[in-house]
């Protein structure tokens, strides 16, 4: 079934530890993003990257990293975990970038000790 | 600061009643509202889009609304089945940038035999 995969599904991670968390798309979409959903808060971009090579910064970009080295990939890495990174993490695309409609993966929950 | 106002936090009705989300938003210029439907555990899905000239766009049994002057939007649900469980998103695109995509928090519904 066409659509994003992200892994893992759930972790559970030492602070200060490395963390990358996953995101593979077969839709040859242009557009990528990474989202972070908390309790009681709206859906928070992370990062973005509107087209291979490119990227971005979000509303929450501190504390991660992305690169978007081809189409369809776009990791997301935690270089020294803490805390307040826990979280349930969403990856998603859209064919015509900005506007247009998001397909998201089933997510990623990170639990950071 | 654009801003997406979902109301109520959280629904409980019985199997079969119809029931109306609300969604109003301070996002300008405005280019499209979206409904997404989000089960539990699982990423969100699109239900809806609205642009600024729709005022009323029908999926199956569910129904949005959009009043571009008071900056209004509804999810009318009707004839409410038990898959109907899940939290509703309303999400807003701006025209002003790329990533100026605003999310709601969410409306939690659940529907009991």
């Amino acid at each position: 079934i066409a659509g994003i995969t992200q892994a893992p599904t759930s972790q559970i991670l030492a602070a200060g530890r490395r963390m990358t968390l996953r995101c593979t798309q077969d839709m040859r979409h242009n557009a990528m993003y990474w989202y972070r959903q908390d309790l009681g808060l709206g859906l928070r971009l992370i990062h973005y990257s509107n087209t291979a090579g490119t990227t971005g910064k979000g509303e929450v970009p501190d504390g991660y990293s992305v690169s978007r080295a081809n189409t369809d990939d776009f990791p997301l890495t935690l270089a020294s975990a803490v805390p307040s990174q826990t979280s349930v993490y969403f990856c998603a695309s859209s064919a015509t970038g900005y506007g247009g409609e998001l397909f998201f993966g089933e997510g990623s929950r990170l639990t950071v000790l | 600061k654009n801003q997406v106002e979902q109301s109520p936090q959280s629904l409980i009705i019985l199997e079969g009643k119809n029931c109306t989300l609300q969604c109003n938003y301070t996002v300008s210029p405005f280019s499209n509202l979206r409904w997404y439907k989000q089960d539990t555990g699982r990423g969100p899905v699109s239900l809806t889009i609205m642009t600024f000239s729709e005022n009323t766009k029908s999926n199956g049994r569910y129904t949005a609304t959009l009043d571009a002057d008071t900056k209004q939007s509804s999810l009318h649900i009707t004839a409410s089945q038990l898959s109907d469980s899940a939290s509703y998103i309303c999400v807003v695109s701006d025209a002003g940038g790329y990533q100026k995509v605003t999310f709601g928090i969410g409306t939690k519904l659940q529907v009991i035999p």
